[in-house]
């Protein structure tokens, strides 16, 4: 089964502690796999693409097929950092569905 | 570029009623998709159009049907509303060819 699992439903942290938000996938072939954010009051919006391996906003995701994980990190967070993190899956050659999985909000404290 | 718009932004209406949601893509992008997002969930995927056909479906019963029109704009409808159809609905248009995804801001749907 096609499955995105995303551990912590909170995680709170302090201004310049480092951020890992976790996300494990269960997918029988390459998928593709992302992250989105969204900020209070605004639309989900594309943070990282595990093809594009950039850093965005000082974030970094590597997918790991081995542990089929891909995990998202920062090693110092930012106030501005607080919203909803989503991990989302899409199968290779899929252009169709992403599979999301429930969520983590991350809490960055002054 | 306003991207994908989304309307209304909230609804109420009345179980058993019909409803029909509506979705103008981001320009350039020829493909629609729609989720369902309950409150404290992640989005789940409802269906998906292309060349104004629907190209592919998640695990939502009949009730669940759409269009797409010719110049790629969408409509999600609603039959015989459920309770439980109280949720965050958003469009999220893309190109067939591949790539992201932009979403909206999601139509809210409240069934009483």
């Amino acid at each position: 089964a096609q499955r995105v699992t995303q551990p912590e439903k909170l995680l709170s942290v302090f201004k310049g502690a480092p951020v890992e938000l976790k996300c494990n996938y269960s997918y029988s072939g390459s998928p593709e796999l992302f992250w989105y954010v969204q900020y209070s009051r605004q639309r989900l919006q594309l943070l990282l693409r595990h093809i594009s391996r950039e850093s965005i906003k000082g974030f970094t995701a590597d997918l790991n097929k081995g542990e089929t994980s891909f995990h998202l990190k920062k090693p110092f967070a930012q106030e501005e950092d607080s919203a909803m993190y989503y991990c989302a899956l899409r199968g290779a050659g899929n252009t169709g569905k992403l599979i999301f999985g429930q969520g983590t909000t991350l809490q960055v404290k002054p | 570029d306003a991207g994908v718009t989304q309307s209304p932004t909230h609804l109420i209406k009345t179980r058993g009623q019909q409803v029909t949601l509506r979705c103008s893509p981001k320009s350039g992008h020829d493909t629609v998709s729609w989720y369902q997002q309950a409150l404290g969930q992640g989005p789940q995927f409802i269906f998906q159009y292309y060349e104004e056909e629907e190209r592919q479906r998640g695990n939502f019963p009949d009730r669940f049907s759409g269009h797409q029109f010719p110049n790629y704009s969408s409509e999600l409808n609603v039959n015989a509303l459920l309770l439980g159809d109280s949720a965050l609905y958003l469009c999220a248009s893309s190109l067939a060819k591949g790539g992201g995804y932009t979403f909206g801001s999601g139509t809210r749907l409240t069934v009483v």
